[in-house]
């Protein structure tokens, strides 16, 4: 079985513009959820969607964006970006998601630059 | 406030030898508590999920006890080899089960 599939793999951008970042699950299931990594800050959620709808959402500003599409891959977007946007970006699937007693299958993600 | 804490001065031992590292939390019920290991660049990897009336759960060389009185959890790699060399998250949900928030991880470090 395919793993969860991030891509870009790496992406630069400048302050202030936009970036959308993808997100293949594995086949069959049906939360996608999205994390940032920094070193300072470690793992934080971002958000979650189920079949289609956000279903939880973490506490990050409006510039955080995401969506799901009907074979349930997701891609996430952040507009206006900032230095401090730098990060991982995780993307990870599980059958259930949140609540649900399953595990998180992360993908390697997508590292954002911003200069 | 919910804190989740693990050691975050990395934990350097022998080959061969147990790894013991420890997840810490306060302000939480947690039904479950999840284990990850990750390596440099790369995501991270699931590798154990222990429910609140479970207190031992063990995958070959790996065991994990939960102990929801002392708010703790112990994560054992035994016979450790260099290959165990990684960060180790420890996870949990918050009480509406509707957020997984991550530990900082503790970094293992296996010397030959």
């Amino acid at each position: 079985k395919a793993g969860v599939t991030q891509t870009p793999r790496y992406l630069i951008k400048t302050r202030g513009q936009q970036v959308t970042l993808s997100c293949s699950p594995i086949s069959g299931h049906r939360s996608v959820s999205w994390y940032q990594q920094t070193p300072g800050q470690g793992l934080q959620f971002l958000f979650e969607y189920f079949s289609e709808t956000q279903r939880n959402k973490g506490n990050f500003p409006g510039r955080f964006s995401g969506r799901q599409f009907s074979n349930s891959r997701s891609e996430m977007n952040v507009s206006t970006l900032e230095l401090g946007d730098s990060a991982l970006y995780l993307c990870a699937s599980s059958l259930g998601g949140l609540g649900s007693n399953q595990p998180q299958h992360f993908g390697d993600g997508t590292r954002l630059s911003i200069l | 406030s919910q804190k989740i804490e693990q050691n975050s001065e990395a934990l350097n031992i022998q080959e061969g030898k147990t790894a013991t590292l420890t997840c810490n939390y306060t302000n939480y019920s947690p039904a479950y508590l999840q284990w990850y290991r990750q390596d440099p660049g790369r995501g991270p990897v699931f590798l154990l999920l222990i429910r609140e009336n479970e207190k031992e759960k063990r995958k070959e060389r790996l065991k994990v006890t939960f102990d929801t009185t002392l708010k703790q959890s112990l994560f054992h790699i035994t016979a450790s080899q260099p290959a165990d060399s990684a960060t180790y998250l420890c996870a949990l949900e918050n009480n509406a089960g509707n957020m997984l928030t991550f530990g900082g991880g503790t970094r293992l470090m296996v010397k030959p």
